[in-house]
């Protein structure tokens, strides 16, 4: 299930299953979106990112789909396992029109997956 | 992949003191790098936009006086945290950017 922690909203699936991880973005005129993985004490890790011009992208075990109508971003983890277990943040390119400018994190979600 | 290194890991010093940390783009060089901040539990905030032989650009909120931005050359940056108090205790994360983005481990500031 889902939950909203202090700070961080949670999510917590068993190995094995599909998770969806959720990301509403801020300003319309972004064109550039990513998601990354931060494991507890590192760098962020880019996972996956997506162009505006598209509404779904795969890559190995993820997938990325954006709604531009509503700002929605979402990462889907195909078979989830133990270490996919991470904080995943969305980010949005803030230099709106450049290549990959500033960059904009959502707030987090973490992914805690079950054995 | 590009790697970006951080040194130190981790630093603990005392109130009122001075530290330094390193971003270095290991195997590509970056005319741009990225200083962001993340405190438990919470999102990166991006604090300045560094720019190779130029000024930092500093966010909103974030005092150039204090962070300390220098870029001279392609594969360093450094920040430092001039004056460092308890509440500048954070986890500070430097970017380098090529086509995209690639970030450094981070660094864990503890101030006594």
């Amino acid at each position: 299930g889902e939950s909203v922690g202090l700070h961080l909203p949670t999510l917590s699936v068993q190995e094995g299953d599909n998770s969806i991880i959720n990301c509403a973005y801020s300003n319309s005129a972004s064109d550039y979106f990513i998601w990354y993985k931060q494991e507890s004490g590192k760098g962020p890790q880019f996972i996956i990112d997506i162009r505006s011009n598209m509404d779904k992208r795969q890559g190995q075990r993820v997938t990325v789909l954006l709604n531009k109508t509503v700002k929605h971003l979402s990462l889907q983890i195909a078979a989830t396992q133990p270490g996919d277990s991470a904080v995943y943040f969305c980010a949005e390119n803030g230099d709106y029109g450049g290549s990959q400018g500033n960059l904009i994190f959502g707030k987090g979600t973490k992914l805690s997956v079950k054995p | 992949g590009a790697v970006v290194s951080q040194h130190p890991s981790r630093v603990i010093c005392k109130s009122g003191t001075s530290v330094k940390i390193e971003c270095r783009s290991l195997d590509f060089q970056a005319t741009t790098m990225f200083w962001y901040r993340q405190f438990p539990k919470q999102s990166l905030m991006l604090m300045a936009t560094s720019n190779e032989g130029s000024k930092a650009t500093y966010e909103q909120g974030v005092e150039k006086d204090k962070f300390l931005i220098n870029h001279a050359s392609l594969t360093l940056s450094t920040l430092t945290v001039t004056s460092a108090h308890p509440e500048d205790s954070s986890f500070y994360i430097c970017s380098a950017r090529r086509e995209e983005q690639f970030f450094g481990p981070g660094t864990r500031l503890t101030v006594l």
